[in-house]
């Protein structure tokens, strides 16, 4: 059945370290973001891509990467740059071109420091 | 100013109560708004979309008022089940960029038997 995939469910990160997080789906959106959620607040727009090839900064894309190979997948990269990485990672879909539509979710990762 | 803004909660209510959300947005070029729920420790999840018009979906109903920037989410009798964090969400859209989604905090609902 058609979803969003997020791997792995919970990450932990060493000093200096990159992480790399997966999000894959099958519903042949095109568009996929990546928000970050701390506690007791909204998400925040890291990235987001439109089309395959193709990316945009967020509000807080500091210390984060992505990369757009494929319109299934869409992976976030951790950096040591970010000096703050713990926190809920969520990726979302749409069907990007009809401005109506709604995000639709993966069930997250968590990443926290070792 | 946030730029999506809800009522801080959270609220605590008996079953069966009808509770209300608040939400107010500070950038009038938004175009789409929507209510997500989410659970605790879960991924956000779409509640319902919000139409100028109104519109009412089983025990909720959600109101936008685009003059004062306002949108609303009602909750009659409200279920053990209900009791979550919603969240108001308003979207943007950027010429050039595409949709950009902007999310309030969330008010915590507490539905006690």
């Amino acid at each position: 059945d058609g979803g969003i995939t997020q791997s792995p469910k919970y990450l932990f990160r060493k000093e200096g370290q990159n992480v790399t997080l997966s999000c894959e789906q099958n519903l042949n959106h095109d568009a996929m973001y990546w928000y970050r959620q701390d506690p007791g607040q909204g998400l925040r727009l890291i990235y987001y891509s439109q089309i395959v090839n193709d990316f945009q900064k967020g509000d807080i894309a500091e210390g984060y990467s992505v990369s757009r190979e494929k319109k299934e997948s869409f992976p976030l990269t951790v950096t040591s740059a970010q000096k703050n990485p713990t926190a809920f990672y969520l990726c979302a879909s749409s069907m990007e071109g009809a401005g109506n539509q709604p995000q639709h979710f993966g069930d997250g990762t968590r990443l926290s420091i070792l | 100013r946030k730029e999506v803004e809800q009522d801080p909660g959270p609220f605590n209510v008996p079953e069966g109560a009808t509770v209300a959300f608040n939400c107010t947005y500070s950038n009038s070029a938004s175009q789409s708004f929507f209510w997500y729920r989410q659970d605790c420790r879960k991924e956000p999840k779409l509640l319902m979309s919000v139409y100028s018009s109104g519109n009412e979906d089983g025990r909720f109903t959600a109101q936008l008022n685009r003059a004062s920037q306002y949108i609303s989410l009602l909750i009659r009798d409200s279920k053990l089940s209900d009791s979550a964090t919603y969240l108001c969400v308003v979207r943007l859209m950027i010429y050039n960029q595409g949709g950009k989604l902007i999310f309030g905090q969330g008010t915590e609902l507490s539905v006690k038997p």
